[in-house]
């Protein structure tokens, strides 16, 4: 079957600490998202990648980092300059750019900072 | 300012009737993609359906439609016959060619459907 799989469901980190999101895609889509999501509130872009060895910064990119190095993988490590990182994090795909294709979501990792 | 606005941030509605969850969105592009997406409390984010800004007639998927009133900045979904399953948060995004295509999201709004 064809998805999106993020790993770990829950990730508990102390601060001070990076830590790293997991997410892969065996749907063959160019582009990849990483959204944040806090409670009550809709989806923040941090980063998206439209092709393999390029991502650019979305609205809230400040402390976190990512890489593209296969079509399959956008993982996006949380550095210790994110001052709030608690929060749920989603990472989609889409077949690319224009206005029509919707993006597909993986279920979610939870983060918590202790 | 906001770009999409959902103004019901929770409803409560009978089994079998139908439902309007209100979206208006705010654009000068003249092309862009109107979505709704549904997230049930696991969390993942379901796509339920797609209006374009060209598109003549409103968008429809099964048991939902999509009221598409361009002049008036308006994209709300219809559920008819609601079930209980439908309990969930409920997205609209938009997608602008000014934006680089990146979707743009509002605040939601928490379906809870009663028997």
């Amino acid at each position: 079957d064809g998805g999106i799989t993020q790993s770990p469901k829950y990730l508990f980190r102390k601060e001070g600490q990076n830590v790293t999101l997991s997410c892969e895609q065996n749907l063959n889509h160019d582009a990849m998202y990483w959204y944040r999501q806090d409670p009550g509130q809709g989806l923040r872009l941090i980063y998206y990648s439209q092709i393999v060895n390029d991502f650019q910064k979305g609205d809230i990119a400040e402390g976190y980092s990512v890489s593209r190095e296969k079509k399959e993988s956008f993982p996006l490590t949380v550095t210790s300059a994110q001052k709030n990182p608690t929060a749920f994090y989603l990472c989609a795909s889409s077949t690319g750019g224009g206005l029509a294709g919707e993006q597909f979501f993986g279920p979610g990792t939870r983060l918590t900072v202790l | 300012a906001q770009k999409i606005t959902q103004t019901q941030p929770g409803m409560f509605v009978q089994e079998k009737e139908a439902v309007t969850l209100d979206c208006t969105y705010d654009t000068s592009d003249p092309s862009y993609g109107l979505f709704w997406y549904k997230q049930p409390s696991s969390g993942e984010m379901i796509f339920l359906i797609y209006q374009g800004s060209y598109d003549q007639q409103n968008a429809t998927e099964g048991r939902y439609s999509l009221n598409f009133q361009k002049a008036r900045k308006s994209a709300n979904l219809v559920i008819s016959a609601s079930q209980l399953g439908d309990s969930a948060m409920y997205f609209c995004a938009m997608r602008e060619a000014y934006s680089n295509y990146q979707l743009i999201w509002g605040a939601g709004t928490k379906l809870i459907i009663k028997p």
